[in-house]
C-alpha cells in the first residue's frame, strides 16, 4: 500500500529556517511533490523531485533521499506569509498513466514574530 | 493560475439531493482530477480523467459521477448528496506529458455543504 507521513503541526519564528520533513512507503515511486496551502485557498505547487539531492528555489529547497523513502522541504528566512499548511505528495509508478498523487495530510506552520 | 475556475464557490444542498460540480480549464490540457479536502484525511482523488470520455475511479469514488464531453469541462455529481459529502472539492490539472508526469495544478475550490 501507500503511505505518507508528516508532521501535523510547527512553529518556528520569523527569520528562521525551518525543516519540514516527510517520510513515504509506495510500491512504485515516481516523483514527490511538495504543496504550500493558505487557510481558505487553493494548494499551490512548490517543489518536484524525483532523483536523489537538493533541489533548491529561492528561500524554498527540497531534499529527496528514495532509499530512505524521506524528502524535506527547507523554508529560509522564514516571513509571516510563509503560515500556511504544507502538503508532501507522491506519484506512485503504479499508478500507471495517469499521473495520480496521493497526498500527505499536511503539516500547518506558524510562524511567530 | 493555469486558467482553471469551478463552480460553484459556495453551495448549500440538502440530503438526497443531486449536485453537480463544475470544472473549466482554458489551456487545454489533457489531464483533469477531482480531489476533497477534509480535516484529518488531508486531499484525496475521487475521480480522474486522461481524455475526452476517458475517466476512472480514485480512491474514495463511492456516490460520486464524473463525465467529460469537452477537453475544458470535467463535471463531478453527487446523485445523492450525503452529509458524509460535506466538503471542499478541488478540481487540478496536470500540465504535461504523455502520462500526466507534470505537477498539478489547483483551482480555487466549491465549498459544499450537505445538511
Amino acid at each position: 500500500g501507500q503511505n505518507i507521513d508528516q508532521p501535523t503541526e510547527m512553529t518556528a519564528t520569523e527569520g528562521a529556517i525551518v525543516q519540514i520533513n516527510c517520510t513515504y512507503q509506495t510500491s512504485g515511486f515516481n516523483g514527490l511533490f511538495w504543496y504550500q496551502q493558505h487557510a481558505g485557498e487553493a494548494p499551490t505547487f512548490l517543489s518536484y523531485n524525483v532523483l536523489d539531492g537538493l533541489e533548491e528555489k529561492g528561500r524554498f529547497s527540497s531534499f529527496l533521499s528514495r532509499s530512505k523513502g524521506y524528502s524535506y522541504l527547507l523554508l529560509k528566512e522564514l516571513q509571516m506569509k510563509d503560515s500556511a499548511s504544507y502538503l508532501c505528495a507522491v506519484r506512485d509508478r503504479g499508478s500507471g498513466n495517469t499521473g495520480k498523487l496521493i497526498f500527505g495530510q499536511g503539516t500547518t506552520l506558524q510562524v511567530k514574530p | 493560475d493555469a486558467g482553471i475556475t469551478q463552480s460553484p464557490r459556495h453551495k448549500v444542498t440538502e440530503t438526497g439531493t443531486p449536485v453537480t460540480l463544475r470544472c473549466h480549464q482554458t489551456e487545454n490540457h489533457r489531464y483533469m482530477y477531482w480531489y476533497r479536502q477534509d480535516p484529518g484525511h488531508g486531499l484525496r482523488l475521487i475521480h480522474y480523467s486522461y481524455g475526452v470520455k476517458d475517466t476512472d475511479k480514485g480512491e474514495v469514488s463511492d456516490g460520486y459521477s464524473v463525465s467529460r464531453s469537452k477537453t475544458e469541462d470535467f463535471l463531478l455529481t453527487l446523485e445523492s448528496a450525503t452529509s458524509s459529502q460535506t466538503s471542499v472539492y478541488f478540481c487540478a490539472i496536470s500540465t504535461g506529458g504523455d502520462r500526466g508526469d507534470y505537477e498539478q495544478y489547483f483551482g480555487p475550490g466549491t465549498r459544499l455543504t450537505v445538511t
